[in-house]
């Protein structure tokens, strides 16, 4: 079975400074790995997804996060934050095959401070 | 772009009753979940149906039901609603069938609160 961990519930980041949301998962088998955002009263979007190739994945509005396999890590990271980031962040995993669900991590809160 | 439409964004019922939660998805995808989203717990699955009239229980099916009817459509069904049952719930969808680098689209969910 597959489990994901977000070490930090919240993080609170000041305007412009960089940002790491940890992710750690556990699976005995091959994975894809997600970013996914919630804003304010709203569902989840994808931010972004690692499925191969490339261990470095950039989502469009410039968050990045780097597989590690030896370290089973998909971090979340950004060099500059801005206000429009504050919201929740949540790491998920699948299964290569067989096996439709999504698991995801308890979520992090990220708060960004004037 | 992939659209999930939930049908009601804020609802309030009252213990006991019988409560109908809607999803409604318009690409095709042959998979579709709910969720209930708690602080502190994240996202746990209730059931999800990965065809026409199939469905699987999740991590947390106690006190609901699912019907999937049509292909585009996913409901999830409170028989008897109880207080424990107030959250936000998310339906999600995703294409690829049994392969897992499709990602889910989620809809805006519903916060439900149970008197």
């Amino acid at each position: 079975a597959q489990s994901v961990t977000q070490l930090d519930s919240q993080v609170p980041v000041f305007e412009e400074a960089p940002v790491e949301l940890r992710c750690n998962y556990s699976s005995s088998v091959s994975v894809y790995l997600f970013w996914y955002v919630q804003y304010p009263n709203q569902g989840l979007q994808l931010l972004l997804k690692y499925l191969s190739g490339s261990t470095l994945v950039e989502s469009i509005n410039g968050f990045e996060a780097e597989f590690n396999k030896s370290q089973t890590s998909f971090h979340l990271r950004k060099p500059s934050v801005h206000i429009s980031d504050t919201a929740e962040y949540f790491c998920a995993v699948s299964e290569d095959f067989g096996n439709e669900k999504l698991t995801f991590g308890t979520g992090t809160r990220l708060t960004i401070i004037p | 772009d992939v659209k999930v439409t939930q049908s009601s964004r804020y609802l309030v019922k009252r213990t006991g009753e019988k409560v109908f939660l809607e999803c409604v998805q318009d690409m095709d995808h042959e998979n579709m979940f709910w969720y209930r989203q708690d602080p502190g717990l994240g996202l746990r699955l209730i059931y999800f149906s990965y065809d026409v009239k199939m469905k699987e229980k999740g991590d947390i099916p106690e006190g609901y039901s699912v019907s999937r009817e049509k292909k585009e459509r996913f409901s999830l069904i409170l028989e008897s609603a109880s207080t424990n049952q107030t959250s936000m719930y998310l339906c999600a969808s995703r294409g690829g069938g049994s392969w897992g680098n499709q990602p889910q689209h989620f809809g805006d969910g519903t916060r439900l609160s149970i008197l």
